[in-house]
C-alpha cells in the first residue's frame, strides 16, 4: 500500500542554520506530493506541493523537489527562522485525494 | 484561499455522553470531505470519507457505529462520537475538496476531551 516516511524529530537548528526534512514514499501509480505544516495550536495549511516527477514546489523559502528514481520529496530551506519552528508533514495523494501523511517531523528554531 | 471551520474548537464531555463536531467549508462547495484522527504528538490517520448524499466510507478499524458520519449538504459534514470514552479523547481534523483544485483544504481542529 501507499505510505510516507520522514526523518524522526526533532530537529533543532539554530537561526539561520539550513534546514533539510527527509521524505520518502511508497506508491502505486503518479502520486501528488505535498509538505504540510503545522503552527502550534492550529490546523494543517499547505506549504508546498509538486505533482509529477522532477518538479519543485516552493514556498516561503522553502523548497522540494519530487525524485521519482529515489522515490523521495525532501524539504530543504537555505536559511530559517524562529517562525518556522512547527511540525512539517509529508504527505502523497493519488486519485479521490485520499491523502497519507508521514508521522510529522517537529522543527526547533533556537535564535 | 478557501477556508473550512470546525465547530467546536474544543470540547470536554463526560464518559457516556455523544458529541457531534461540524466542519464546514465556507466559501465553495464540497462534494466529499474527509475526517482525521490526530493523537498527541503523531500524524493524521484518516478515518473516513464523507460523501454528500451516500454513506460515508470509513478507514479499516474504524467504528462506523461509533463515529457517525453525515455529509447532508455541499458545505457541511458532520462526526458524532457516540458513548464517548477517554480513549476518544483526540484531535479531530476535516478537510474538503474544493472543485478544481488539486489539493484539500483543513479545518482548525476540534481537540475532545473526555472525562
Amino acid at each position: 500500500g501507499n505510505s510516507v516516511t520522514q526523518m524522526e524529530g526533532p530537529v533543532t537548528l539554530s537561526e539561520e542554520a539550513f534546514l533539510t526534512i527527509n521524505c520518502t514514499y511508497t506508491a502505486t501509480g503518479y502520486p501528488s506530493l505535498f509538505w504540510y505544516v503545522q503552527y502550534p495550536g492550529e490546523g494543517l495549511q499547505l506549504l508546498l506541493k509538486a505533482t509529477k516527477a522532477d518538479d519543485k514546489g516552493s514556498n516561503k523559502g522553502f523548497e522540494a523537489t519530487y525524485r521519482k528514481e529515489t522515490t523521495s520529496f525532501h524539504l530543504e530551506k537555505g536559511s530559517v527562522q524562529v517562525s518556522d519552528s512547527a511540525v512539517y508533514f509529508c504527505a502523497l495523494s493519488t486519485g479521490g485525494f485520499k491523502t497519507i501523511f508521514g508521522a510529522g517531523t517537529r522543527l526547533f528554531v533556537k535564535a | 484561499g478557501a477556508v473550512v471551520s470546525q465547530h467546536p474548537s474544543w470540547v470536554i464531555c463526560k464518559s457516556g455522553t455523544s458529541v457531534k463536531i461540524e466542519c464546514r467549508s465556507l466559501d465553495f462547495q464540497a462534494t466529499t470531505m474527509f475526517w482525521y484522527r490526530q493523537f498527541p504528538k503523531q500524524s493524521l490517520m484518516l478515518m473516513a470519507t464523507s460523501n454528500e448524499g451516500s454513506k460515508a466510507t470509513y478507514e479499516q478499524g474504524v467504528e462506523k457505529d461509533k463515529f457517525l458520519i453525515n455529509h447532508a449538504s455541499l458545505t457541511l459534514s458532520t462526526l458524532t462520537v457516540t458513548s464517548a470514552h477517554p480513549e476518544d479523547s483526540s484531535f479531530y481534523i476535516c478537510s474538503a475538496n474544493k472543485p478544481g483544485a488539486d489539493t484539500q483544504y483543513f479545518g482548525p481542529g476540534t481537540r475532545l476531551t473526555v472525562l
